[in-house]
């Protein structure tokens, strides 16, 4: 049974970089799944942040493409989340979730508890 | 904001039927599969339907999808209190990024 967790530091002040990871459990980062990045902000909707294979190929949503990178550590059995130039606008819970695999892609099942993020001075 | 359009709320009295549209173009739920998303208050979302109507193990088949053309749809049958949520459809687009709809919530009356 795969499980996420995500960890990072909850308040980031305003123009820095925000910084998330993504530990897995119960299943390898080297499978045939990708990984995502999902966000909420408070009382809205879930907005698809981005995604990376193990290989460390990536497809980032183009909204946020110029300040996103998203990576692997395959020895850890993680992935990470840098967003940065962070204003309030990014105060969100953030999720990272699998994907399906290459038979099957299009979902996101498990996903972690969240971790909300304020930006804040 | 999102691509996928959804009613804002749907209501119904226990053990009725609801159902929740899901509404794209072409270029995302006319060409990919859609999945539906439960997030119960203050949880994370778990998913419901993949593959536009395949139910993961230990969904039970209350929990229906269906997809047509552009539009897809969410059925929940015999309507529970526990069923309270809010509910949103997902797909891909051709630029390979993914779309959330824009939720809906579920009130049992």
């Amino acid at each position: 049974q795969v499980q996420l967790q995500e960890s990072g530091p909850g308040l980031v002040k305003p123009s820095g970089t925000l910084s998330l990871t993504c530990a897995v459990s119960g299943g390898s980062i080297s499978s045939s799944n990708w990984w995502s990045w999902v966000r909420q902000p408070p009382g809205k909707g879930l907005e698809w942040i981005g995604e990376i294979y193990h290989s460390g190929s990536t497809n980032y949503n183009p909204s946020l493409k110029s300040r996103v990178t998203i990576s692997v550590d395959k020895s850890k059995n993680q992935f990470s989340l840098k967003l940065s130039s962070v204003t309030a606008a990014d105060t969100a819970v953030y999720y990272c979730a699998r994907e399906g695999d290459t038979l099957s892609p299009n979902w996101f099942d498990p996903w972690g508890q969240g971790t909300l993020v304020t930006v804040s001075s | 904001q999102s691509v996928l359009t959804q009613p804002p709320s749907v209501s119904a009295a226990p053990g009725q039927k609801v159902t929740i549209s899901c509404s794209g173009s072409s270029s995302n739920i006319g060409n990919n599969y859609v999945s539906w998303y439960q997030q119960l208050p203050g949880t994370a979302p778990k998913l419901l339907i993949y593959d536009n109507n395949k139910r993961p193990s230990g969904i039970p088949d209350r929990f229906s999808g269906s997809k047509s053309g552009t539009s897809a749809t969410l059925g929940i049958t015999g309507l529970q209190t526990g069923d309270e949520a809010d509910y949103y459809c997902g797909t891909w687009d051709s630029s390979l990024s993914a779309f959330f709809g824009t939720g809906t919530k579920v009130t049992v009356l």
